[in-house]
C-alpha cells in the first residue's frame, strides 16, 4: 500500500519566486493536512482540506495558499518567497477527519537563496 | 532577522531502560493528544493516541499517561532499543479530534546508547 507521496523531495528558489508543492494522499483518503517544520518554530499547522474545501487555516500569511483536486490530491502554493520561507513542507493524510488516523509524507524540503 | 534554532531537550537512555518523555500542552480545551515520533529525512510517524476522557493508554511497549489538571503527557516506552531514537513530538487536536488541525509540541530527541 502506497504511503502519502510529496513531490518533489528538494527544491532550491529564488527569493520573490513562487513555488508549488505537490501531496498525493494514501488511496481512499479525503482529509488532506500541510504543515512547516522549521528549526526556529517547530511543526505549525498551515491549511487542512476534505473533499475539495479548507476546512481550517492555520496563521500563515495569504502568500500560503493551497487546494484541494477531486482525486484527493492537494497542492501548496507559496508566492513571493522570502527567506524565512526555508522549511521542511509536511502533508498527512487520513480516511477519516481522525487526528490520529493521519499519515505524513516525508516532506518537501524548500531551500530559499 | 536570523532564527533561533530549537534547543531540542535530549534524552538520553541506554539500551534496555525504560525511557519517559513529557510534554505540556496548551490549550485546556484540547481534548485529543497524539505522540509521534520523528527520524531523520521522514516525516512524523504516529505512535498512539489518547482521549481526554482516559488518564492512561497502552500500547505495545508504549504507554501515554494524561494529567488533565496540570495540562501534562507523557509518553513511557519500555525496553528502550537503537531503533527508538528520533525526536519524539506531543500534538493536541484543539477542535475536538474532528479535524486535522494539531499543534505540536516542540519536541524531545531520544538517544539511545547500545
Amino acid at each position: 500500500k502506497a504511503g502519502v507521496t510529496q513531490t518533489p523531495r528538494y527544491l532550491i528558489k529564488t527569493r520573490g519566486q513562487q513555488v508549488t508543492l505537490s501531496c498525493s494522499p494514501i488511496s481512499g483518503h479525503r482529509s488532506v493536512s500541510w504543515y512547516q517544520q522549521t528549526p526556529g518554530q517547530g511543526l505549525q499547522f498551515l491549511f487542512e482540506y476534505f473533499s475539495e474545501t479548507q476546512r481550517n487555516k492555520g496563521n500563515f500569511p495569504g502568500r500560503f495558499s493551497g487546494r484541494q483536486f477531486s482525486n484527493s490530491r492537494s497542492e501548496m502554493n507559496v508566492s513571493t518567497l522570502e527567506l524565512g520561507d526555508s522549511a521542511l513542507y509536511l502533508c498527512a493524510s487520513s480516511k477519516t477527519d481522525r487526528a490520529g488516523g493521519y499519515t505524513f509524507g516525508s516532506g518537501t524540503r524548500l531551500t530559499v537563496v | 532577522g536570523e532564527s533561533v534554532g530549537l534547543h531540542l531537550p535530549t534524552l538520553s537512555v541506554q539500551e534496555g531502560d525504560n525511557s519517559i518523555i513529557n510534554c505540556a500542552y496548551s490549550n485546556s480545551a484540547s481534548d485529543y493528544f497524539i505522540w509521534y515520533k520523528q527520524e531523520s529525512g521522514k516525516g512524523p510517524q504516529f505512535i498512539i493516541d489518547i482521549r481526554s476522557n482516559m488518564d492512561k493508554r497502552q500500547g505495545q511497549r508504549v504507554t501515554v499517561l494524561l494529567n488533565k489538571t496540570v495540562k501534562h503527557l507523557s509518553l513511557q516506552i519500555a525496553a528502550t532499543q537503537p531503533g527508538d531514537s528520533a525526536v519524539y513530538f506531543c500534538a493536541e487536536n484543539p477542535l475536538g479530534g474532528s479535524q486535522g488541525n494539531l499543534i505540536f509540541g516542540k519536541g524531545t530527541k531520544l538517544s539511545v546508547k547500545p
